[in-house]
C-alpha cells in the first residue's frame, strides 16, 4: 500500500486568495487524481495530475482556477485560486500504483474560505 | 459508468454481520464493481472489489449476483470501528477511466454496541 501525505492538514483563508496543496507519495506510482468533497456531499474528481504535462480536467474545473503540477512520480500540488467561500470544502489527493486498479487516498486537506 | 443505488443508512448490531445492498442494473460487460469507505475525517479506504465472482478478504465479503445487476458487501462482524460511510461504484478500470472513480451517495453505516 502507498503512504501519502497532503499538507496542509487544513487552512482558513481569505476569499481572493490562492492555496497550494501538496500530495507526497512513499512510492512511486502510476496515476494520481485530485478530489473535492464539499460540506455533507460525496466526492467528486477534479482532475488527473500527469507527470510532466497538464493535467486533464473532469467537466466542471478548469486549470486556471485549479492549477495543478506533477513533477515526478511521488508528488504533486493542487492550487485552488481566486478563493471564494464556495471553494470550502476538502480537497483530496489520490493515487494508483502500479497495474493495480486499486485507489488509496490522503487524509485531505480541509479548506475554509472567509 | 453505470449508476449505483444503495440504502442512505443502514444499522447493524456489533459483532453481527452487516449486509449493505448496491443495485447496478445498468453495469456493462466489462465493468467492475468496487467499494470504498470512508471513516469520518479520513480519506477513503478500499475495501474488495470484483467482475462476476464471489470475493472475500480479510476485511469483507463481496456477492454478486448471477446477472450482476446487484451485489452485498458483507462485514462478517461488525465493530464499532467499521461505522462509516460505504460507497459502492461501478467501473471499467481501464483506458481513459483508468484509476477514476465515480461517487454516489453510500450508505451510512452505524454499528450500535
Amino acid at each position: 500500500s502507498a503512504v501519502i501525505s497532503q499538507k496542509p492538514s487544513r487552512d482558513i483563508c481569505q476569499r481572493g486568495t490562492s492555496l497550494t496543496i501538496q500530495c507526497q507519495v512513499d512510492s512511486q506510482v502510476t496515476m494520481m487524481f485530485w478530489y473535492r468533497q464539499q460540506p455533507g456531499q460525496s466526492l467528486t474528481l477534479i482532475a488527473t495530475a500527469n507527470q510532466g504535462s497538464e493535467a486533464t480536467y473532469e467537466s466542471g474545473f478548469v486549470i486556471d482556477k485549479f492549477p495543478i503540477s506533477r513533477p515526478n512520480l511521488t508528488f504533486s500540488t493542487l492550487t485552488v485560486s481566486n478563493m471564494s467561500p464556495e471553494d470550502s470544502s476538502i480537497y483530496l489527493c489520490s493515487v494508483i500504483q502500479g497495474y493495480s486498479t486499486e485507489a488509496f487516498f490522503g487524509q485531505g486537506t480541509r479548506l475554509t474560505v472567509v | 459508468d453505470a449508476k449505483t443505488t444503495q440504502p442512505t443508512s443502514m444499522d447493524c448490531a456489533e459483532g453481527r454481520a452487516a449486509n449493505l445492498p448496491c443495485n447496478h442494473s445498468t453495469i456493462s460487460g466489462n465493468e467492475y464493481v468496487y467499494w470504498y469507505r470512508q471513516i469520518h475525517s479520513q480519506g477513503p479506504q478500499y475495501i474488495i472489489h470484483g467482475l462476476k465472482n464471489n470475493e472475500t478478504n480479510e476485511m469483507a465479503s463481496l456477492i454478486i449476483t448471477e446477472d450482476r445487476k446487484s451485489s452485498t458487501l458483507i462485514l462478517p462482524h461488525a465493530t464499532l470501528r467499521d461505522t462509516a460511510v460505504y460507497y459502492c461504484i461501478v467501473c471499467w478500470p481501464g483506458g481513459t477511466s483508468y484509476g477514476k472513480l465515480t461517487f454516489g451517495q453510500g450508505t451510512i453505516l452505524t454499528v450500535h454496541p
